[in-house]
C-alpha cells in the first residue's frame, strides 16, 4: 500500500515569509508525527497528533511553528515569518496508535531559507 | 547532556567487515530502544527494536542493549555495500515520542 507521502519535497523561500508543509499519513494510522532533521543531524520531535486527544506541542521550537491536522488525515506544518535557522528537512510519520508501534516515516520535505 | 548520544563518524569499512554502532541514553527508565536506517534524501526506516536489555537478532543484524551501563549496540555481520546509510538510534520517551541519536554515518567500500 502507499506509504507516507509528504510534499512539496523542496521548498525555497526568502527570510521572512510563511511556509506550509503538508503530511499525508497511512490510511488507518491514528497517530502522526512531526520532526526535523538539521544538516548531518538526528532528528527533533516537534509535535504529535493522537486521534482526537489534544496534540503534543512540546517540540515546537518557537511560536512561529504550528500545525493542525484534520480528523484522522491530512496534516499540515506551518512555519511564519521563516529565518534561516529553520532551514532543515521536515518529516512526518504515522503509526498505527501512539506509544510504542512501528513509525513509518515520509520522504521528508527539504526547507531551504535564503 | 543529551538524552540519547551517538558518535556521528563517519565511518568507513570494507566489505564482508563485521560493523559495530553504539549509542549511549540518560535516563535508565527508557525501555524501548530503536535502530533506524536512513538512506540519502529518503525518511528513516526502522530496522530493529528491542524491549529492556539483552539481544536482537534478524538475519545480519543484531541489536544489544546494555541497561546496566545504558548502552545499545548494532552490529552488522558481513556488510554489504547496500548497507552504506546513515544509523539512527532511538529511544521512546513518553510513550509515542522518539528521541533520537545524532546518527551515524555508514560507508561498506565494495
Amino acid at each position: 500500500g502507499a506509504g507516507v507521502s509528504q510534499s512539496p519535497s523542496n521548498k525555497v523561500t526568502e527570510k521572512g515569509k510563511d511556509v506550509e508543509l503538508r503530511c499525508d499519513p497511512i490510511s488507518g494510522h491514528t497517530a502522526l508525527y512531526w520532526y526535523r532533521q538539521r544538516l548531518g543531524q538526528g532528528l527533533e520531535f516537534l509535535i504529535y497528533f493522537q486521534g482526537n486527544s489534544a496534540p503534543d506541542k512540546s517540540g515546537l521550537p518557537s511560536d512561529r511553528f504550528s500545525a493542525e491536522r484534520t480528523g484522522e488525515s491530512v496534516s499540515t506544518l506551518t512555519i511564519q515569518r521563516t529565518q534561516q535557522e529553520d532551514s532543515a528537512v521536515y518529516l512526518c510519520a504515522s503509526s498505527l496508535a501512539g506509544g510504542p508501534n512501528t513509525q513509518y516515516f515520509g520522504p521528508g520535505t527539504r526547507l531551504t531559507v535564503l | 547532556q543529551k538524552e540519547v548520544e551517538q558518535d556521528p563518524g563517519p565511518l568507513s569499512v570494507p566489505e564482508g567487515a563485521i560493523v559495530s554502532l553504539n549509542c549511549t541514553y540518560s535516563n535508565s527508565a527508557f525501555q524501548y530502544f530503536m535502530w533506524y536506517r536512513q538512506y540519502s534524501r529518503k525518511g528513516p526506516e526502522l530496522l530493529m527494536y528491542t524491549y529492556s536489555s539483552g539481544n536482537k537478532e534478524d538475519g545480519r543484524f543484531t541489536a544489544q542493549v546494555d541497561k546496566s551501563s545504558k548502552y545499545i549496540s548494532l552490529f552488522i555481520r558481513d556488510s554489504q555495500p547496500s548497507d552504506s546509510a546513515t544509523y539512527l538510534c532511538a529511544i521512546i520517551q513518553g510513550a509515542q515520542k522518539l528521541v533520537f541519536g545524532q546518527g551515524t554515518r555508514l560507508t561498506i567500500n565494495p
